[in-house]
């Protein structure tokens, strides 16, 4: 019940694409939930953050959208650059936000073509 | 931009031996959190940290593992008798609150032979 399944596993998207990574969840107290970008040889940073009171939020060219009934939340990379080639995780918790005890997908490693 | 630092980069050490990681978070940030991301799999949830006592553990974190804030700059995680599973990228953040934004530091690659 404490997981978090994250998909696709690895993503090829051509430059100024859409790309979309899904997530799914089991727990309903989960009340945040986050994406993180991860660069090779670097932490994960916060990309953008949900709460399950608005079904979409979007930062620049990053959109989360969100479905409380169905579970499930993805992450909307819209105009996807090279520079975006990174791993994405999807995370949850039921601390309102914050980094405690955030259960993580198993990430995206999502490529951009030029 | 601040930011927390870890070091080593890279520790490499025998099985059975003690190991401490260190974290120097970000200045006027009150929580403290260690992640740690075995080689190919999700970033899991160890320990978090605030006003000198454990919020919060994962059953990761058994008697094996511990926390300190030393003085008023440094975090560490130490590892007691460290196994070859014990293998892994181990993260150190902060947050200013517990419900704000964390940063993650670089993390410090521990190899067990």
């Amino acid at each position: 019940q404490q997981q978090v399944k994250q998909s696709p596993q690895s993503l090829i998207v051509q430059k100024g694409g859409i790309s979309i990574i899904n997530c799914a969840y089991e727990n309903t107290a989960f009340d945040y939930f986050p994406w993180y970008q991860q660069f090779p040889g670097k932490g994960p940073a916060l990309l953008i953050a949900i709460r399950p009171d608005v079904s979409e939020k979007k930062e620049g060219r990053f959109t989360i959208s969100f479905n409380k009934s169905a579970k499930q939340f993805s992450l909307h990379i819209m105009d996807s650059q090279p520079g975006d080639s990174a791993t994405y995780f999807c995370a949850a918790s039921s601390r309102g936000g914050g980094a405690d005890g955030l259960t993580f997908g198993k990430g995206t490693h999502l490529i951009i073509q030029p | 931009e601040p930011e927390v630092t870890q070091t080593p980069s890279h520790q490499v050490t025998q099985m059975g031996q003690e190991v401490i990681l260190r974290c120097v978070p970000i200045s006027n940030h009150l929580y403290f959190y260690w992640y740690r991301q075995i080689l190919g799999q999700k970033v899991e949830f160890l320990v978090s940290f605030y006003n000198n006592e454990i919020s919060e553990k994962s059953e990761i974190f058994d008697d094996q593992f511990s926390v300190e804030r030393p003085d008023g700059s440094n975090f560490t995680l130490k590892i007691r008798s460290t196994k070859l599973e014990d293998s892994a990228m181990y993260f150190c953040a902060s947050s200013e609150w517990g419900t704000t934004e964390a940063f993650f530091g670089q993390g410090t690659r521990l190899t067990v032979v």
